[in-house]
């Protein structure tokens, strides 16, 4: 089925030692997102890829950065991972950027910082 | 800035029908999202209805919409203990960033009491 795969579910880092997570999607969807979400709390967008064009929200903190190599997959990294970051870090894709196009999630990376 | 409000909580007996309610202020809001969310998962695409539509209709899912109050609901007929979960509201509009950026509600936990 066609789907989007995040890997792994589960990553622990150290404070402070970079950390990447992955996305891949068969789908062929253009736009890839990425959504932070903490303990008991909305999804919140962090940034979008539409095809190769990268979109930060504006209060994304710059320690969060991502890499698009291809449509099919998306990365997140994040440079020096705070106590602040543990999260469930959730990718998503649409068929367009329009409004109508509905989101499609993977099943989210839990993030956990020591 | 755009606000989506959920009540927290709600409890029903298995069998009965589930209404889940959700609020939301941006009066340019064109579709309306509705979302799982299952323990440790991902969030998975229920229905959504477009501003111009009143009910939209699923198998055992009704979404209401009432533009002019701003208020959204999502009813399930004979609710299942497989039910149980998170269910997130979620509205966009036109912004013009190249994405279907979706705002959510912090979500609804229902409980279904067997």
């Amino acid at each position: 089925d066609a789907m989007v795969i995040q890997n792994p579910r589960y990553q622990v880092t150290q404070f402070g030692k970079p950390v990447t997570l992955s996305c891949s999607q068969t789908l062929n969807h253009n736009v890839m997102y990425w959504y932070q979400q903490k303990s008991s709390q909305a999804p919140k967008l962090l940034f979008h890829y539409y095809d190769k064009d990268f979109n930060n929200e504006a209060d994304t903190p710059d320690n969060f950065q991502s890499r698009r190599p291809n449509t099919s997959f998306c990365f997140l990294d994040i440079r020096s991972p705070g106590l602040g970051d543990a999260a469930m870090y959730l990718c998503a894709t649409s068929i367009t950027g329009g409004v109508g196009s509905p989101l499609h999630f993977g099943n989210g990376t839990r993030l956990t910082v020591t | 800035g755009e606000d989506v409000e959920q009540s927290l909580f709600l409890s029903v007996r298995e069998g009965d029908s589930s209404v889940i309610n959700c609020t939301y202020t941006d009066s340019s809001s064109t579709y309306l999202y509705w979302y799982k969310q299952e323990p440790g998962a991902g969030l998975q695409l229920l229905t959504y209805i477009f501003s111009n539509m009143d009910m939209k209709q699923d198998q055992r899912l009704t979404v209401l919409l009432n533009k002019k109050d701003k208020h959204l609901s999502l009813r399930i007929a004979d609710t299942q203990t497989g039910d149980s979960a998170i269910y997130f509201c979620a509205e966009t509009s036109l912004r013009g960033t190249g994405a279907n950026n979706l705002f959510f509600g912090t979500g609804t936990r229902l409980t279904v009491i067997p």
